[in-house]
């Protein structure tokens, strides 16, 4: 069965580095996104990513953030200058479809999770 | 104001028992509703989804939803200690995004 991977699993950095987050989404999938989830809390939204661009993106996701598509199969989230709040889980998730708005809203298909990356900021 | 909301739990029941969890949304235009299972340390699975009012199974699950009450169940039929986890409800309130409730710790026991 196919699956969303990240790497690496688990990434220790020190504050104000810089730090690359990498995903492989399922390869049929044309919608990607990065959710983070600090330890005991929810899953947080940061950004979804379509057609090469950024469809949209939560206020977490500050000019700190960026992501990409470097080529046909990886998907990257980078963090330009850690801080000790950036710890937490990172999880990629993709999703195949996006439907056509309905009354104004979008219907959201099935978003699929990667394992994710512990990024722990010292 | 809170989006998402369930009850933190946990939700003890034994095996063989129907679990039931519960999850309100404060969006009324919100279109798609999905269940994760989450194992501690692990990352969100895939579960259930339903798009449409009324109840949808699958195998040992059943996710109902009612619209005009914002409110989204999951139930969970011949429950095993394997299904002890937090179970997430998500809601999708825009274009893409969804927004995840605190999840409910399931506990069940042999």
């Amino acid at each position: 069965e196919p699956e969303v991977t990240q790497t690496p699993s688990h990434q220790v950095t020190q504050m104000g580095q810089e730090v690359i987050l990498r995903c492989v989404p399922i390869s049929n999938h044309l919608y990607f996104y990065w959710y983070r989830q600090i330890l005991g809390q929810k899953v947080e939204f940061l950004v979804s990513f379509y057609n090469n661009e950024i469809s949209e993106k939560s206020e977490i996701f500050d000019d700190q953030f960026s992501v990409e598509r470097p080529d046909g199969s990886n998907f990257t989230l980078k963090i330009r200058s850690t801080k000790l709040e950036d710890s937490a889980m990172y999880f990629c998730a993709s999703s195949e479809r996006q439907g056509a708005k309905k009354g104004g809203r979008a219907i959201s298909y099935e978003q699929y999770f990667g394992p994710g990356t512990r990024l722990t900021v010292t | 104001q809170k989006e998402v909301e369930q009850n933190s739990g946990p939700l003890s029941v034994p095996e063989g028992a129907i679990a039931s969890l519960n999850c309100t949304y404060s969006d009324r235009g919100s279109q798609s509703f999905f269940w994760y299972r989450q194992y501690s340390g692990k990352s969100p699975e895939l579960i259930m989804f339903i798009y449409s009012n009324g109840d949808k199974e699958d195998g040992r699950f059943t996710a109902q939803l009612n619209k005009a009450s914002q409110y989204v169940s999951l139930l969970i039929r011949d429950s095993q200690p394997s299904d002890s986890a937090t179970y997430l409800c998500a809601v999708n309130t825009g274009f893409q995004k969804l927004v995840f409730g605190t999840g409910t710790r399931l506990l069940v026991s042999p």
